[in-house]
């Protein structure tokens, strides 16, 4: 069972590209979340998805967008990035629907903006 | 507005005890969350506190008032694999993770 896997480990981007950060988790949780961690900040909430159909946006959604069609996958795109996207990105999923439940996080993506 | 506090930094000696304090703000509250990340790591979960008081799991415990909106996690028998943030995190009334920068704790042999 490998929890959560995310790819790119990392990449290098130019400014304007689109991209696609991958997140896969095996462990038939229903809520995803996607987040991006900075240095000297704690991690900010981009969007999140209770269950599979279901998408809502977090604390700094904008310049990015999510899909959840099914309850595997939830995949994060950057239509245009730009330097300021420059960060860590973390998946995580957790079992229920809503509740506080533990969070667990795959393995990240580091993704530099030029 | 909601927010966290934590000491960016903390340094202890190896076999010794360290309490690192975390104050939050939150809308609603639905209970606190500690979690350790090692540098180029993802976070993984060390304990949840949701009623006043202390849970301890291992050399881990954490506490927890409601009232002064204060937690703490208590490190004992220091190992230098102990070396990493420790992230508090209270969870809203929306059931939404609001994180605290993260403290680096530092173990000195």
């Amino acid at each position: 069972i490998a929890g959560i896997t995310q790819a790119p480990t990392s990449q290098i981007l130019a400014a304007g590209r689109r991209m696609t950060l991958r997140c896969t988790q095996d462990m038939r949780h229903n809520a995803m979340y996607w987040y991006r961690q900075d240095l000297g900040l704690g991690l900010r909430l981009i969007h999140y998805s209770n269950t599979a159909g279901t998408t809502g946006k977090g604390e700094v959604p904008d310049g990015y967008s999510v899909s959840r069609a099914n309850t595997d996958d939830f995949p994060l795109t950057l239509a245009s990035a730009v330097p300021s996207q420059t960060s860590v990105y973390f998946c995580a999923s957790s079992d229920g629907e809503r509740g506080a439940d533990t969070q667990y996080f795959g393995p990240g993506t580091r993704l530099t903006v030029l | 507005g909601q927010n966290i506090d934590q000491p960016t930094e903390m340094t202890a000696t190896e076999g010794a005890i360290v309490q690192i304090n975390c104050t939050y703000q939150t809308s609603g509250f639905n209970g606190l969350f500690w979690y350790q990340q090692h540098a180029g790591e993802a976070p993984t979960f060390l304990s949840y506190n949701v009623l006043d008081g202390l849970e301890e799991k291992g050399r881990f415990s954490s506490f927890l008032s409601r009232s002064k909106g204060y937690s703490y996690l208590l490190l004992k028998e220091l190992q230098m694999k102990d070396s990493a943030s420790y992230l508090c995190a209270a969870m809203d009334s929306n059931y939404q993770l609001i994180w605290g920068a993260g403290t680096k704790l530092i173990i000195k042999p």
